[in-house]
């Protein structure tokens, strides 16, 4: 079955560090992938995407590339902020057939300091 | 625009209680889904829905059960709760299940005691 993994928090920062998190995937097809963030108290939303091998997703400094040969989607910021403090998930559907679910990570907090 | 909304945000219930969650989306979406979330277990798809009418199990199915009447409606039944599903629920929707992008509730953090 799919499957992702992504790095165990939590990742404490400081300001204009930069920042990765790793995550890697096993699915038997063509996965699309995907980083969510969820704010304190809030729900999920996406951050960017990625459909197909070599595509660079980003959003708001963020950015992700789809690499197939490695099976992973590593979340990168050059520079964060404070109000990047969040807890983000990888996750991946595959496309086609009757799975049409997101699996996802088990998230990884990132708390970003002063 | 609302979006995803679910009802009730917070709730507590006893053991052996009984309590229905309401996920209501106006964005026309065929797919919807019920997620638990757990501190180190990211989130789990409780039940999904492909279309109006149907329902399917994801991977903890076990004491819940759903119901999509509607295209706008996702309901999440507890129909005798235990401690064991004290949790955060979400519902999230989506147009297409691949590719699409899912939209997410707020989140409904539930208290079996």
């Amino acid at each position: 079955g799919n499957s992702v993994t992504q790095m165990e928090g939590p990742v404490t920062l400081s300001e204009e560090a930069f920042l990765t998190i790793n995550c890697t995937y096993t699915a038997t097809g063509y996965p699309s992938l995907f980083w969510y963030v969820q704010y304190p108290g809030e729900g999920l939303q996406l951050l960017l995407k990625a459909t197909k091998a070599d595509d660079k997703g980003s959003n708001k400094g963020f950015e992700a590339t789809y690499r197939k040969e490695t099976t992973s989607f590593h979340l990168e910021k050059g520079s964060v902020q404070v109000s990047d403090s969040a807890v983000y998930f990888c996750a991946l559907s595959e496309t086609g057939g009757s799975n049409y679910k997101l699996t996802f990570g088990k998230g990884t907090l990132l708390t970003v300091n002063p | 625009n609302a979006g995803v909304t679910q009802t009730p945000k917070f709730r507590v219930l006893k053991t052996g209680q009984s309590m229905t969650l309401l996920c209501a989306q106006d964005m026309n979406h065929e797919y919807m889904y019920w997620y638990r979330q757990d501190p180190g277990m990211g989130l789990r798809l409780i039940h999904y829905s492909v279309g109006e009418g149907t329902t399917a199990k994801g991977e903890v199915p076990d004491g819940y059960n759903v119901s999509r009447l509607k295209k706008q409606n996702f309901l999440l039944g507890l129909e005798s709760a235990a401690p064991s599903q004290t949790s955060v629920y979400f519902c999230a929707s989506s147009m297409s299940g691949g590719s699409g992008e899912a939209f997410f509730g707020q989140g409904t953090r539930l208290t079996v005691v």
